[in-house]
């Protein structure tokens, strides 16, 4: 069965250093997205991607954030000077028919 | 705004017992509704679906109606397993433009014992 990945598991970096989460969506699906879940709390929603561009995204999608589809199977999420408040799971998910399907996480740690 | 409010946790039960999670909901238009499980070390799964009033979603034995009236959306199984034992998110899906995103409630974890 079909699934989304993702890489690292887990991601340890200093504060202000870029982190590249990686993921690999559905091959035919065309909506993607990133979420992130903060030890303790709910998931939030990020951005969602669609047609080589964001269609939408939250407030905390902020300009330290980036997303992008560099070929035709990877879609990755970067954070460009990472802070503490950035340590989380975040899960990418994409989208076929009404059903998203979601990656196992990336764990992220800001020291 | 959109919202999502679901019963926290953690929830014991004995193998075999019936199982209700709440989930009630804020949302502007007619959102379909979704619960999914996170197995631990696993990402989210969809475990079931409904896209309209009194629409009952169902897999696994688990079951939830769509309640327009009362603006929820209840997770339940007569008889829960050891293998069941997971967290379990309610979440909404709101159209905005050319995206489906998900709300999410904060997660109930259930642990059920032998």
């Amino acid at each position: 069965e079909p699934e989304v990945t993702q890489t690292p598991s887990h991601q340890v970096t200093q504060m202000g250093q870029e982190v590249i989460l990686r993921c690999v969506p559905i091959s035919n699906h065309l909506y993607f997205y990133w979420y992130r879940q903060i030890l303790g709390q709910k998931v939030e929603f990020l951005v969602s991607f669609y047609n080589n561009e964001i269609s939408e995204k939250s407030e905390i999608f902020d300009d330290q954030f980036s997303v992008e589809r560099p070929d035709g199977s990877n879609f990755t999420l970067k954070i460009r000077s990472t802070k503490l408040e950035d340590s989380a799971m975040y899960f990418c998910a994409s989208d076929e028919y009404n059903e998203q399907f979601f990656g196992p996480g990336t764990r992220l740690t800001v020291l | 705004g959109n919202s999502v409010t679901q019963m926290e946790g953690p929830v014991t039960l004995s193998e075999e017992a019936f199982l209700t999670i709440n989930c009630t909901y804020t949302a502007t238009g007619y959102p379909s509704l979704f619960w999914y499980v996170q197995y631990p070390g696993e990402g989210l799964q969809l475990l079931l679906k409904a896209t309209k009033a009194d629409d009952k979603g169902s897999n696994k034995g688990f079951e939830a109606t769509y309640r327009k009236e009362t603006t929820s959306f209840h997770l339940e199984k007569g008889s829960v397993q050891v293998s069941d034992s997971a967290v379990y998110f309610c979440a909404l899906n709101t159209y905005g433009g050319a995206t489906n995103k998900l709300i999410f409630g904060t997660g109930t974890l259930l642990a059920v014992q032998p």
